[in-house]
């Protein structure tokens, strides 16, 4: 079993949707989330960083951290064909500097 | 605007001829990271540097070596690219080691 399980989609959805993006993951220990946007061949692009259980809010996307449920979500509100990339989770625990990556969804949003 | 910065941002090699990938960033952060990143796969990270301090992953093959000359620059040093070493490498920086890490754009390598 991987440590952070995320869907790899594709998740295709019309222009204006509400898209909601999630990870899974099985160790405690993890305490620092991110999520990262990446267009094809560019680098990671990060998005969200939080720490802590709750919700977290910039602009159109809110990302959420369920620490009891070792469960994160990201949302985006009134998606534009322009957030069309691979959306990547990464966390971290306390001691830790190495970053453990979901396989990344890929998000397809249609005019 | 600070950032991270790879050069070149697509390289081509011969099979077995040595290539190094270089970064720089402007953000004077203490650690920089090196990651290889496949086709439709997570990065994965080969090895990072915390200050001067070197600290290679545990899978990452021997072909593979990295230079910390200063802050600012960090490079990628190949020795003996197979077939295999296809890849986008990416940099990233942090501040310190629990800090969220920012990306550069990434070397794409081609090896013929």
């Amino acid at each position: 079993q991987k440590e952070v399980e995320q869907d790899p989609g594709p998740l295709s959805v019309p222009e204006g949707a509400i898209v909601s993006l999630n990870c899974t993951y099985s160790n405690s220990a993890f305490q620092y989330f991110m999520w990262y946007r990446q267009y094809s061949r560019k680098g990671p692009e990060l998005l969200m960083y939080t720490y802590s259980s709750g919700n977290k809010e910039d602009g159109r996307f809110t990302a959420q951290v369920d620490k009891s449920s070792k469960y994160i979500s990201l949302f985006i509100r009134d998606s534009q064909p322009s957030d069309s990339a691979t959306y990547l989770c990464a966390m971290n625990g306390r001691s830790s500097y190495k970053l453990i990556f979901g396989s990344g969804t890929r998000l397809l949003v249609r005019p | 605007d600070a950032m991270v910065i790879q050069n070149p941002r697509y390289q081509v090699t011969q099979f077995g001829k040595p290539v190094t990938l270089s970064c720089s960033q402007t953000l004077n952060h203490n650690v920089m990271y090196w990651y290889q990143q496949k086709s439709s796969q997570a990065p994965k990270l080969l090895f990072h540097y915390y200050d001067k301090d070197f600290n290679n992953e545990a899978d990452t093959p021997d072909n593979f070596q990295s230079r910390r000359p200063n802050t600012s620059f960090c490079f990628l040093d190949i020795r003996s690219p197979g077939l295999g070493d296809a890849a986008m490498y990416l940099c990233a920086t942090s501040r310190d080691s629990l800090g969220e890490q920012f990306f550069g754009p990434g070397t794409r390598l081609t090896v013929l």
